[in-house]
């Protein structure tokens, strides 16, 4: 258990919804990162938040969007879902902003989105 | 751009078998490497890590060499068990930036008894 948690486990929505992945990182750290697991991209980083503000951006289409609230944990949005949205999302979290090899992530269980 | 290209599973082996799984990266800068491990159905772990060239890392029996002269960073173990079976990313993360890890599409390493 790598303390990092992540809700739902699973989700099923249908195309041209708006979904809602909620992140809590581990206790104490302050950068979250989202990273979306699929069978044709593998594994792609997203977005990185530390302490509320957005520090790093990835391949995170416009129709994403994601936030991270004062007791640090992060919301990630998906909205106008297309089939090619389904995938694992992962979090993971780490103690200070990255930028070095010390600053070890944690990931989350993930959570499994399929649009139907 | 910084890759990571790692050999193409499933790796299937029996027990007690050496494991050997490839991977190789491009890097604009100098990058720090790592191995991450996926047991089924649950998020990534680190597995071990190397900052520099010729530094070995190692965990749970595994090992990998940083190999600049040949931009390498094979995962090795001498003897698997069937609990090893899982999908193995080979990563790296340049520093002077963010720090995001670049990962490989993975390995799946299948242990039979």
């Amino acid at each position: 258990d790598s303390g990092v948690t992540q809700t739902p486990k699973h989700l099923i929505t249908a195309t041209g919804q708006r979904v809602t992945l909620r992140c809590s990182p581990r206790s104490g750290d302050l950068s979250v990162y989202w990273y979306q697991q699929s069978l044709d991209q593998g594994l792609q980083f997203l977005i990185q938040y530390y302490n509320g503000e957005e520090r790093a951006k990835g391949n995170i289409l416009e129709r994403f969007s994601a936030q991270q609230f004062p007791d640090l944990h992060s919301e990630l949005n998906l909205s106008s879902l297309e089939l090619g949205d389904s995938a694992l999302y992962f979090c993971a979290s780490s103690p200070l902003a990255g930028g070095s090899s010390t600053d070890t992530q944690y990931f989350g269980p993930g959570t499994r989105l399929t649009v139907l | 751009g910084d890759s990571v290209t790692q050999m193409e599973g499933p790796v299937t082996l029996s027990e007690e078998a050496f494991l050997t799984i490839n991977c190789t990266y491009t890097a604009t800068g100098y990058p720090s490497l790592f191995w991450y491990v996926q047991y089924p159905g649950e998020g990534l772990q680190l597995l071990l890590k190397a900052t520099k060239a010729d530094d070995k890392g190692s965990n749970k029996g595994f090992e990998a060499t940083y190999r600049k002269e040949t931009t390498s960073f094979h995962l090795e173990k001498g003897s698997v068990q069937v609990s090893d079976s899982a999908v193995y990313f080979c990563a790296l993360a340049v520093s002077g930036g963010s720090y995001i890890p670049t990962f490989g599409r993975g390995t799946s390493l299948i242990v039979h008894p």
